[in-house]
Parts: structure tokens; sequence; C-alpha cells
């Protein structure tokens, strides 16, 4: 069963306009969103996280905002530039277990 | 700073065949974990170890052993490779029980023939 789902499964923007990268989860218990972000060829790194406490958390030109109530959360990248072209991953933690799921990605594509 | 170190970068083997992979962290990290990534499929979790010595299986433990032989290490064996199977193997840590930052490695990628 898919515990996190990301969509769209890929994104297309033109550079210096808003990417907006939507994630869900089903399990109640996740209490910590971080998203990663993958180049290929490399690991994935984290890029912004939230906790279920807060509804927004923002990051220079990068923006969770968070519904707990609906389980969704989506990633906003403002002013897209061509370097933020990568594989972003939304992953969900329940802090008493340490055990990750992550989604199966949204790939970004910035236009020049 | 710190690093993972995966071994080997890439990795052939023939079905049947038993084959391990290998990771190392400098981070003097507690937890450490085990991923396979398939194309459109994300990352899933194999096995994880909280502390040195303790493993916990994740989603995808089926054909697959691991040993935490010490902090700084964590091995994963195939244990008996499928044909034509393709998929990247990502290993990652994090500090303690008070961060859930995960630390990736560059990944081993597996081919099957």
């Amino acid at each position: 069963q898919q515990q996190v789902r990301q969509s769209p499964q890929s994104l297309t923007v033109w550079e210096g306009e808003t990417a907006i990268l939507n994630c869900s989860y089903e399990d109640s218990t996740f209490n910590y969103f971080p998203w990663y972000q993958q180049f290929p060829g490399e690991g994935p790194a984290l890029l912004i996280s939230i906790s279920s406490v807060s509804d927004k958390k923002e990051d220079g030109r990068f923006t969770i905002f968070f519904n707990k109530r609906e389980k969704k959360l989506s990633l906003h990248i403002t002013d897209s530039q061509p370097g933020d072209s990568a594989t972003y991953f939304c992953a969900a933690i329940y802090t008493g277990n340490y055990k990750y799921v992550f989604g199966a990605g949204t790939r970004l594509k910035v236009i020049a | 700073g710190g690093i993972i170190t995966q071994t080997p970068k890439f990795l052939i083997g023939q079905e049947g065949q038993k084959l391990t992979l290998k990771c190392q962290q400098n981070f003097n990290h507690d937890t450490m974990y085990w991923y396979r990534q398939d194309s459109g499929k994300g990352l899933r979790l194999i096995y994880y170890s909280i502390t040195e010595n303790d493993l916990q299986k994740g989603d995808l433990s089926e054909g697959y052993d691991a040993s935490r032989e010490k902090k700084s290490s964590f091995s994963l064996t195939v244990t008996s490779a499928q044909k034509n199977e393709m998929a990247v193997f990502l290993c990652a840590s994090t500090r303690d029980r008070a961060s859930y930052e995960q630390y990736f490695g560059p990944g081993t990628r597996l081919t099957v023939l």
C-alpha cells in the first residue's frame, strides 16, 4: 500500500514561475514531514521539513504548507531556477520509531 | 562535516548469486538505513538499525539480510539476486533521537544479468 502519495509525477515550469508539488499521507501517527531533493547520480539531500504542530514552514524560496485535517501538504518553490531541476521526495515519519516512508517523487524541470 | 561511503559504486551479479553491499559513515551517527530505489517508485525501506547490533525490518526486507557490525558500518546482503533486477541501493544515517534529518550516500547501482 502507498502510505505517502505525491503528485504530479513530473512537472515542467518556466524560470521565475512558482512550482507546486503535492503530497498526501494516510497514517495519522506521522508527525514529521521532510522534503528531499535528489539530483541524478546523487543521494537525496534534505531540503526543508515541517512537524505536524505547524501549518507553514518557509526557507528562502521554499515553503511547505501543511493541512493536518486533510492529511495533505505541498511544497512551493517560488522564482524557480534551472538549478532547481531535480526529483523531490516527500517523506513521513512517526518520530516514535524512526521509520521513514517516502513518496514516489516528483520530477521537476525548470526551463530557462 | 562527515561523509557516507558506499561500496561498490556499481555491482554486477549473476542470477542466484549472493551479493554484499557496504556502507560506512564517519558522522558518528546512531541510526542507519538501507533503501532500494527503483525508477518511478521512490525509496523503499529494507532494513534499519537504531544503534550498534540492532536490526529492524522495513517493508522490503524479504530477500535481504543486514548486519550492523559496528556503529560506523552497516552492510546489506542480497541473498539470491533476481535475473534482470536493476536498482539503486541507498544507505543513510541520522544523528540521534533528537534529529530526523537523514544523510544519504551516493548509492550502489545493482545490475543482475
